[in-house]
């Protein structure tokens, strides 16, 4: 059980494409889903929090409008990357919850490299 | 500010040896700790702690919390090349805007053959 669904795996695209990611939980519903950048040999870095039919809270230092954040169901939580250019390549994860008294579980991820 | 501190950064061992790793934290309004283990993709769930003193175990894993001192371990026996990973601790406190969790920076587990 707890299984997160996160496609695409691997991303290489032109500088100024606009690319979404998808995660979805498969089975449960996800009240809240998270979005975490990484770099290699880092921490997960937040970047920002979404519940179901809100907006997204985004952490300081990250820009809403180039990081467009969806989610429209319990099921399925978007993270479009905007005019994507070089500095945006990075391994973004996606995580889900049932609730506070659950763990968050995450996706595998997806390698986003902007030529 | 609240911080998770893990202890080693790094530890690099034989197989069949038994490893701790540490996790500490300094947490206002705790609610859980949780143990992660991320191998090259994203991280894995292992344990979620909520009570002092009771362990938890999942073959040759075992983690256990102590809310007065404010650590937890996460133990592997008899360890394999598989283990090989980097250990994550979180903790989620009971307070602010959707609990997001507080991460420490992990600690690399090499284990060799």
């Amino acid at each position: 059980g707890a299984v997160v669904s996160q496609h695409p795996s691997w991303v290489i695209c032109k500088s100024g494409t606009s690319v979404k990611i998808e995660c979805r939980s498969l089975d449960f519903q996800a009240t809240t889903m998270f979005w975490y950048r990484q770099f290699p040999k880092q921490s997960l870095m937040l970047m920002a929090t979404s519940n179901e039919g809100s907006k997204a809270t985004y952490e300081q230092g990250v820009e809403k409008d180039k990081f467009l954040i969806n989610h429209a169901s319990l099921t399925l939580s978007t993270l479009t990357v905007t005019s994507a250019h070089p500095e945006d390549s990075s391994f973004y994860i996606c995580s889900a919850r049932v609730n506070l008294n659950q763990p968050q579980h995450f996706g595998d991820g997806t390698r986003l490299s902007i030529l | 500010e609240d911080k998770v501190v893990q202890s080693p950064l790094s530890l690099v061992v034989h197989e069949g040896d038994t490893v701790t790793l540490n996790c500490s934290y300094e947490v206002t309004n705790f609610r859980s700790l949780l143990w992660y283990k991320q191998e090259k993709k994203a991280p894995t769930f292992l344990f979620m702690l909520t009570s002092s003193g009771i362990e938890k175990k999942s073959g040759r894993l075992s983690s256990i919390l102590d809310k007065k001192e404010l650590f937890s371990i996460l133990n592997i026996t008899a360890t394999q090349t598989g283990d090989s990973a980097v250990y994550l601790c979180a903790v989620a406190p009971n307070a602010g805007n959707n609990r997001k969790l507080i991460w420490g920076l992990g600690t690399s587990l090499a284990v060799n053959p």
